[in-house]
């Protein structure tokens, strides 16, 4: 049973706007979750993190937001470039449960110059 | 500092042969992870470790054995591989203390014939 849920595989955003990627799991144990983002033949890359006792997370153009009641992320870029096209993976781990990570399944963004 | 690396790239095997992927990281991480990444279903934990000479079954262990002599290398081994196992393998590795990012190689794209 998938407990990291990304329901939309693919998400097209014109450059310059707003690019918003969500994320949905199961387990009320995780209390951190991450952003990744891969690029075709390479291994993923981290973006951005946050832990549960913080709603909000920024660094530069990218935001994770956290709704603990819904059990629900989002990613935020802003503004979107070419350069972001690639499949972006969330993830999230129970620390007092152990050390695995739990991963959705990926969108794939695609930014529009 | 070459990070994460893998060996090898790609490979080819018929079913019922055996193999074995080396992971090497450079940063002194004490966490090391492998997983397998199929369409559609994101990341999947095989086997991970949180320090030398200690290794814990991931989501899918089965038919695979891992093992970590080393704190820099960790390495994944197919005993008599199946059509199933046909897949793209990263390994990661980590810090003890957040941020729990994990640093991925650039994976292993192994076909099973």
């Amino acid at each position: 049973d998938q407990q990291v849920k990304q329901n939309s595989p693919s998400l097209s955003v014109q450059e310059g706007r707003i690019s918003i990627l969500n994320c949905d799991y199961t387990n009320s144990m995780f209390d951190y979750f991450l952003w990744y983002k891969k690029y075709p033949a390479e291994g993923p890359t981290f973006l951005i993190s946050i832990s549960s006792i913080k709603d909000k997370n920024e660094d530069g153009r990218f935001t994770v937001f956290l709704n603990k009641s819904a059990k629900h992320l989002s990613l935020h870029i802003v503004p979107s470039q070419p350069g972001d096209s690639a499949v972006y993976f969330c993830a999230a781990s129970a620390s007092r449960t152990g050390n695995q990570f739990y991963f959705g399944t990926g969108t794939s963004l695609t930014v529009i110059p | 500092n070459a990070g994460v690396t893998q060996t090898p790239k790609f490979r080819v095997l018929k079913t019922g042969q055996s193999m074995t992927l080396l992971c090497a990281q450079d940063m002194n991480h004490e966490y090391m992870y492998w997983y397998r990444q199929d369409p559609g279903m994101g990341l999947r934990l095989i086997h991970y470790s949180v320090g030398e000479g200690t290794t814990a079954k991931g989501e899918v262990p089965d038919g695979y054995n891992v093992s970590r002599l080393k704190k820099q290398n960790f390495l994944l081994g197919l005993e008599s591989a199946a059509p199933s196992q046909t897949s793209v393998y990263f390994c990661a590795s980590r810090r003890s203390i957040e941020p729990y990012e994990q640093y991925f190689g650039p994976g292993t794209r192994l076909t099973v014939t």
